[in-house]
């Protein structure tokens, strides 16, 4: 069964600073792995989606790297911002049905 | 385009209530899938679609019913509602395995 796990659970940084988000995943064989920002109180947007093939994706200050044989993925924001405060959570899909298994988010709080 | 959907919003059910949550989706998505979130676990898949007519459980199906009677709508079930299903719910679509999940912006329901 995949297991996602996403440490530490938050992270606070001061504003400027760039950081990391980890994710690791206990199943090499997925199809693509996707990094969501959730806010609170809202529904997921998707930021990123790494397929299985694919050693990493940008979007504006967002850079996402996958290394599948070792199941590890990465988040890195550039020049973070107090407006990049919220939780991102990575889900990993193993499955033809396009079946996500999710990470349990790791809340971001960027300080001005 | 307005994406994903949920109706309604918010809810609240005394025990032994039934309802019914609505999604909608106008990117003509095959895929079709049900989530409910709960504080310290994470994202759960309860039921999914891989095109109309068709149904399939997830990991947390007990206690829910759906249907895909037509490709755009997907609906989510509680028949007999309890404490325990006081959560919030998602709806998320996908064109195809290898393509992103978009999500709705989820139903609050209480149980009470």
């Amino acid at each position: 069964k995949q297991e996602v796990t996403q440490i530490p659970a938050a992270l606070s940084v001061p504003e400027g600073e760039n950081l990391v988000l980890n994710c690791s995943f206990t199943d090499s064989a997925i199809y693509n792995l996707q990094w969501f920002r959730q806010d609170p109180g809202k529904g997921l947007t998707s930021l990123l989606l790494i397929q299985s093939s694919q050693r990493e994706q940008t979007s504006g200050r967002l850079n996402a790297s996958l290394d599948k044989s070792s199941g590890r993925s990465t988040l890195y924001i550039a020049a973070s911002q107090p407006g990049d405060s919220a939780t991102y959570l990575c889900a990993v899909n193993t499955g033809a049905n396009s079946k996500l298994t999710f990470g349990k988010g790791i809340t971001l709080s960027v300080r001005p | 385009n307005a994406g994903v959907t949920q109706t309604p919003k918010f809810r609240v059910l005394k025990t032994g209530q039934s309802m019914t949550l609505l999604c909608a989706q106008d990117m003509n998505h095959e895929y079709m899938y049900w989530y409910r979130q709960d504080p310290g676990m994470g994202l759960r898949l309860i039921h999914y679609s891989v095109g109309e007519g068709t149904t399939a459980k997830g990991e947390v199906p007990d206690g829910y019913n759906v249907s895909r009677l037509k490709k755009q709508n997907f609906l989510l079930g509680l028949e007999s509602a309890a404490p325990s299903q006081t959560s919030v719910y998602f709806c998320a679509s996908s064109y195809s395995p290898w393509r992103e999940q978009y999500f709705g912006p989820g139903t609050r329901l209480t149980v009470t």
